[in-house]
This record gives C-alpha cells, sequence and structure tokens, in this order.
C-alpha cells in the first residue's frame, strides 16, 4: 500500500480557497487517490476520488500531477462547515468501496470566521 | 433513505464485561465493515463482510473480538471481555456491490474503565 503523508493541521479563513497537498511517493500504476472528510463526531464522507489530471465535483476539486507522487485537493471558498478532518487515501482501483481502506493521520482544517 | 446506523451511541462498560456494538447498513449494501480508531491512533479497518461472509478479518485485533452479520443484514460486534486497550470509536461502513465510497455511520464509542 503506497503511504501517504499529509500536513497535520491547516487554518484559514471563511471565504478562503484551501489546497490541502498529500504526497504518495510509492503510488502504483494501478492506484487512485480518494479523499474523505471527517466531521466531530461523525464518520468519515467520501469527497473525491481521482486517477491523473483534474476532478471536480459539487464539493472539491482534485489535482494530480502527471508523475501522480502527489495530489492536492481544493475546497473553494471555504465555510466554518467545512472544519474537518481530511485524509488522502491510495488504493488499488475504482472499487475502492469494495476493499479496506487505510486512513492516516489526516489533515486537521480549522475555518476561522 | 437512511445511512448506515449503529447502536449504541456510547457505552460505558467495566474491564472484563461483554459489550455487543450493532450495525445497521444502508439497505442493499452487500459489504459491510467495521473500523476503529483507538485513543491518539488512527482508523484502523478490522474486517470486511461480504453479505453474510467474511471476505477479509486481517484486521481483526483478537479472538476477544467476535463480529456476526447473520442473514446478510445488520451486524454486531461483540468484545468479550472487554479490555482497557479496547476503548476508543468503533465505525461500521458499507457499499454497495459496485462503486468508489464507502458509507460510515456515526460510530459507538467505547470506554471501558
Amino acid at each position: 500500500l503506497a503511504k501517504t503523508t499529509q500536513p497535520i493541521s491547516m487554518d484559514s479563513y471563511e471565504g478562503q480557497e484551501v489546497n490541502i497537498t498529500c504526497s504518495h511517493n510509492n503510488i502504483a500504476t494501478n492506484d487512485y487517490i480518494t479523499w474523505y472528510q471527517q466531521f466531530p463526531s461523525q464518520g468519515p464522507r467520501f469527497i473525491i476520488q481521482g486517477y491523473k489530471t483534474k476532478v471536480t465535483n459539487e464539493v472539491a476539486s482534485l489535482f494530480i500531477p502527471a508523475d501522480r507522487k502527489s495530489s492536492t485537493l481544493s475546497l473553494p471558498r471555504v465555510s466554518l462547515s467545512d472544519t474537518a478532518v481530511y485524509y488522502c487515501l491510495v488504493g488499488r482501483g475504482t472499487d475502492t468501496g469494495r476493499r479496506a481502506l487505510t486512513f492516516g493521520s489526516g489533515t486537521r482544517l480549522q475555518v476561522q470566521p | 433513505e437512511a445511512g448506515v446506523t449503529q447502536f449504541p451511541s456510547h457505552s460505558v462498560i467495566e474491564k472484563g464485561q461483554t459489550v455487543t456494538l450493532r450495525c445497521d447498513p444502508i439497505s442493499g449494501h452487500d459489504n459491510l465493515y467495521w473500523y476503529r480508531r483507538v485513543m491518539g491512533k488512527e482508523i484502523k479497518f478490522l474486517l470486511h463482510f461480504v453479505k453474510e461472509s467474511k471476505q477479509d478479518e486481517s484486521g481483526m485485533p483478537n479472538n476477544r473480538f467476535l463480529a456476526e452479520r447473520t442473514g446478510g443484514t445488520y451486524s454486531t460486534l461483540k468484545v468479550q471481555p472487554a479490555e482497557l486497550e479496547d476503548s476508543g470509536v468503533y465505525f461500521c461502513a458499507s457499499s454497495p456491490p459496485e462503486g468508489n465510497e464507502q458509507f460510515f455511520g456515526p460510530g459507538t464509542r467505547l470506554t471501558v474503565l
């Protein structure tokens, strides 16, 4: 399994764009990158998944450079409700809904008013 | 549509007692997972059911933990006898037969005194 490295914490203010970078130097050819979000007292929640270049949905964008050794989760115009822990996971294939997930320490994002 | 539910939300027991946690997955989800986070550590995978069968139980810490999913619907995780180091938050997740997302419940916070 590719090990991931993320910043332990980040601070931001409402309305700003937040970019959280994850390093995964040993990513394999068949690995996909998935991000989960976890609010206090809740379970993790899937945000986005990608393989290369850019993926965008209604919540976030995921940027993956050509070498795929890192990825960046971008949250546009954060609000207080985006305060959460964000996990970067790397796993084989797109069917990561059917395999054990490996969580790292995550990045604790604190959004200030 | 109802999400993954877990019961109880909190449990406080004495060392040596038995506790049973319950998870009700989203209807139609064949895959059911148990994870846990002990104090200060990362979320760790425990086991994976596909319907009523154990697909992967490589994360179960020892034989004091017993998971069942009779009938392929809800699942229980029994800890007998509980030890101090079992304290933590136990998450259940489920996913449909295909897809890249796991849906997590809110967790059960277990405290062993």
